[in-house]
């Protein structure tokens, strides 16, 4: 089944211990990206990568690290996270280049809450 | 920053009755796409339109592209309690930047 895999589903840690959520996609997509979603802000890009090892910033970059060494994994780090970091996480991919027919594939998201 | 501002943010409707979400910005997009988030689940993507003036026919749900590429509607004729969701609009600009809108959170009471 064609998919996007995030793990964990829900995750609460505390301020300053480094996680890593892992976003694996079996469809042989070149983009992936990851998403934070909070309540009245709708849908905010963190990270995107058009290709393996091209990854650039998003619209709300601030505190996270990715990185893309194979095509299939797009994992999120967080070095230090804060409490304003708790929120919903997606990943989502998409086939190539051209936007004007390549939907975004998402994950079923991480809650994450940092304490 | 491009932005798109949905309205309503919030809807609550009887089955049966008629709705439209709104979708604007003041920015151009290549195309406009339209996704459904249900609890727990990621958006799942609707129906993309390309070209200004366009509209697109899925079941009960009608879709516009505005003439300018800015804004978009999405209409729901008779709504049914599978209806409720989260409704996101997402505007593709260069580079398959896309950016999504606030939302429209609908509930359908049976």
């Amino acid at each position: 089944e064609a998919q996007v895999t995030q793990n964990p589903r829900y995750l609460i840690t505390v301020t300053g211990k480094k996680l890593t959520v892992t976003c694996s996609q079996n469809m042989n997509h070149e983009y992936m990206s990851w998403y934070r979603q909070d309540p009245g802000l709708g849908l905010r890009q963190i990270y995107y990568s058009m290709n393996v090892e091209v990854t650039d910033k998003g619209d709300v970059p601030e505190g996270y690290k990715v990185s893309r060494k194979e095509k299939r994994n797009f994992p999120l780090i967080l070095e230090s996270p804060s409490p304003n970091q708790t929120s919903l996480y997606f990943c989502a991919s998409s086939p190539g280049h051209s936007s004007y027919n390549s939907p975004l594939h998402f994950g079923n998201g991480t809650r994450l809450t940092v304490t | 920053t491009q932005l798109l501002e949905q309205s309503p943010q919030f809807l609550s409707i009887q089955e049966g009755e008629n709705l439209t979400v709104y979708c604007n910005s003041s920015s151009v997009f290549s195309s406009l796409q339209w996704y459904r988030q249900e609890p727990g689940e990621g958006p799942v993507l609707l129906v993309t339109v390309v070209t200004g003036g366009e509209v697109k026919k899925l079941k009960r749900l009608t879709f516009q592209f505005g003439d300018a590429r800015k804004d978009s509607s999405l209409h729901i004729t008779a709504a049914q309690p599978g209806d409720t969701g989260l409704y996101l609009c997402a505007g593709v600009g260069g580079y398959q930047k896309v950016t999504f809108g606030t939302g429209t959170k609908l509930q359908v009471i049976p």
